[in-house]
């Protein structure tokens, strides 16, 4: 069962430098989203998707692309580094669906990424 | 706008001990709220949620109560182990809301033998 993957677990990047970060479900589930997690500001979602083609912003999405072509897949793309996105990066899923209303996220084991 | 304020860690406590770890809201209507627990090396996997007033929400026995006349979902354990050591985040979603689910900082919990 492997539930939400993230890929890679470690990147550093220079200042400029471009990257995706990636993340499959095999859960089938419609949701799918972004975290960043820094000290002391716990989780915040940068963007999410609700289906293949839908995808929308959340608390903090300045320098991140996403799109969402399939339903397993929902990459993350810094298109010009920063030393501010040095942060560890979750992907999250959930089932619309038979989850109803219960709001429970699935989470990937994060990506620890590091800009100099 | 809706926030989430959790207790500053780390917590720090032997086995066996009680553990109350605070967290309150801000949000308009009735929104859903969760725990959520991290360990070492992980991702964030769900402990337990309340979705209305007054229900307790229990799991691993960790127990939280929604107090909506407080807008608090304190978290208590009655005897924590060293395999509790995680750090704990308290969540939130607006009703109808649930794609984008609001996460306190985060509380540090380590037990020590």
């Amino acid at each position: 069962n492997a539930g939400v993957t993230q890929t890679p677990k470690f990147q550093v990047l220079k200042t400029g430098q471009s990257m995706t970060l990636q993340c499959a479900q095999d859960m089938n589930h419609e949701y799918m989203s972004w975290y960043r997690q820094d000290p002391g500001m716990g989780l915040r979602l940068i963007h999410y998707s609700v289906g293949a083609g839908i995808t929308d912003q959340g608390e903090v999405p300045n320098g991140y692309n996403v799109s969402r072509s399939t339903t397993e897949d929902f990459p993350l793309r810094l298109l010009s580094a920063a030393p501010s996105q040095t942060s560890v990066y979750f992907c999250a899923s959930r089932d619309l669906v038979q989850g109803g209303n219960t709001g429970e996220l699935f989470f990937g084991e994060g990506s620890r990424l590091t800009v100099l | 706008g809706n926030s989430v304020t959790q207790m500053e860690g780390p917590v720090t406590l032997s086995e066996e001990a009680f553990l109350t770890i605070n967290c309150t809201y801000t949000a308009t209507g009735y929104p859903s709220l969760f725990w959520y627990v991290q360990y070492p090396g992980e991702g964030l996997q769900l402990l337990l949620k309340a979705t209305k007033a007054d229900d307790k929400g229990s799991n691993k026995g960790f127990e939280a109560t929604y107090r909506k006349e407080t807008t608090s979902f304190h978290l208590e354990k009655g005897s924590v182990q060293v395999s509790d050591s995680a750090v704990y985040f308290c969540a939130l979603a607006q009703s109808g809301g649930y794609n984008k689910l609001i996460f306190g900082a985060g509380t540090r919990l380590a037990v020590h033998p």
